[in-house]
């Protein structure tokens, strides 16, 4: 198995700043993908991280508002530019490893104000 | 992203009785069909799954029925208890790829 640790595990932060968030595995991982979750709603896939090359991102998400980087196999920060109050929502890092393994961050939950 | 429908979208059951949940999907190349719970406030969980070859797959109280041809499934859950009250999302999956989660069921459990 693999475990993600994010950090922050919450952060509260001013309309129009950035926040960077960031996923750590325990083990080297092909992939890692970014989710974002509104209240009482379902898990949107916000992009796909492989290492060394950028980001795929999802319809309504891009790179300019959430870049992504993944520097190495273990690695990979999601950031939030020009925060908005939309924006808040938890954040969820997560891998996959052979055919049917899937593993989640503890998720970040964040507040614009 | 691709299409994952879960009906209803909220479901309310008498402690005992049994919730069945529904989930179907277009992606015909998704092979393995696992369920999560989420709690409040808390990340989702792996419940149980399924992979493409079986047509059910039984752990406890939850059980998952798969229509291959029809591309539904459903989630079935027996003698319900408060505990069981949480959102359920289908996630079918392919290796390699991301989860693509539906759009959830909401169970609430009366005692």
């Amino acid at each position: 198995s693999v475990l993600l640790y994010q950090k922050p595990n919450r952060d509260i932060c001013q309309s129009g700043t950035s926040l960077k968030i960031q996923c750590v595995a325990d083990s080297q991982v092909v992939s890692m993908f970014w989710y974002q979750q509104f209240q009482e709603q379902s898990l949107m896939l916000m992009a796909t991280a492989n290492e060394g090359s950028e980001a795929t991102y999802e319809s309504g998400f891009t790179k300019d508002k959430f870049p992504i980087s993944r520097p190495n196999l273990t690695f990979s920060t999601l950031t939030v530019n020009n925060a908005r109050p939309g924006d808040s929502s938890i954040y969820f890092c997560s891998t996959g490893t052979g055919l049917t393994e899937v593993f989640f961050g503890k998720g970040t939950r964040l507040t614009v104000v | 992203q691709q299409q994952v429908r879960q009906s209803p979208q909220s479901l309310t059951v008498w402690e005992g009785e049994t919730a069945i949940l529904n989930c179907s999907y277009e992606d015909s190349t998704f092979n393995y069909f696992p369920w999560y719970q989420q709690f409040p406030g808390e990340g989702p969980a792996l419940l149980i799954s399924i992979r493409s070859v079986s047509d059910k797959k039984e752990d406890g109280r939850f059980t998952i029925f798969f229509n291959k041809r029809e591309k539904k499934l459903s989630l079935h859950i027996t003698d319900s208890q408060p505990g069981d009250s949480a959102t359920y999302f289908c996630a079918p999956y392919q290796g390699g790829r991301a989860l693509i989660f539906g759009t959830g069921t909401t169970v609430s459990v009366s005692p």
